[in-house]
């Protein structure tokens, strides 16, 4: 299966700033995807980052608040804009083909103070 | 919003028993799949089982698909202390592997 590197690991922010995270996979997938894990909660997907194009966005979820970009077949950023509070959680990046297993980096976990 | 309900949501045992967790979904699925996260941290792959399925295996781990139930279980057998952590369900359905997950179970295994 394919490694996905993802960082930062973790991050302490400013509320009303910005973080970048960014995933980097060793291998070409089709698809790559963006999850948010609130504290104590399972995972809920944010959006569906498609290659050189705009993400597609999850229900509750907007292109102003949380804008990804995927320039290549390996690449994948997500940024978290004029951060609260309320944005700390755990981030995760994935990677997948089609009816296959979906593997994730090891998460980027976000305090805003 | 959450497609899977897990049960339960915590289970304690001691080293060399036995544990099993269940999963229900609410639509069809194209497979299902089970992870382990432990503290907080990534996610690791376990198993995954496609619809037309209804069993794998792979080392001390089992895992059934009802899809008459809209219904999965993960059999841990033999467990250890290692295998303390929070066990995910999730379902892809459509193209691609969009996945809808569980409420997951916390897992706690006693020496």
């Amino acid at each position: 299966s394919a490694v996905i590197s993802q960082k930062p690991s973790r991050d302490i922010c400013q509320r009303g700033t910005s973080l970048t995270i960014q995933c980097q996979v060793d291998s070409q997938v089709t698809m790559m995807f963006w999850y948010r894990q609130q504290p104590g909660q399972s995972l809920t997907l944010i959006a569906t980052a498609n290659q050189g194009s705009e993400a597609t966005y999850e229900s509750g979820f907007v292109i102003d608040k949380f804008p990804i970009s995927r320039p290549n077949l390996t690449f994948s950023t997500l940024t978290v804009s004029n951060m609260s509070p309320e944005d700390s959680s755990i981030y995760l990046c994935s990677g997948a083909g089609g009816n296959t297993e979906a593997f994730f980096g090891q998460g980027t976990r976000l305090t805003v103070v | 919003s959450q497609q899977g309900e897990e049960d339960p949501q915590a289970l304690s045992i001691q080293e060399g028993e036995n544990a099993t967790m269940n999963c229900s979904y609410k639509t069809s699925i194209n497979n299902l799949q089970w992870y382990r996260q432990n503290s907080g941290r990534g996610l690791v792959h376990l198993i995954l089982i496609r619809s037309n399925e209804r069993e794998k295996h792979s080392g001390r781990l089992r895992v059934t698909l009802d899809t008459s139930k809209k219904s999965s279980s993960l059999l841990i057998t033999a467990s250890r202390a290692a295998d303390t952590a929070s066990y995910f369900c999730a379902t892809s359905t459509g193209g691609g592997n969009k996945l809808t997950f569980g409420t997951g179970t916390q897992l706690k295994v006693e020496l």
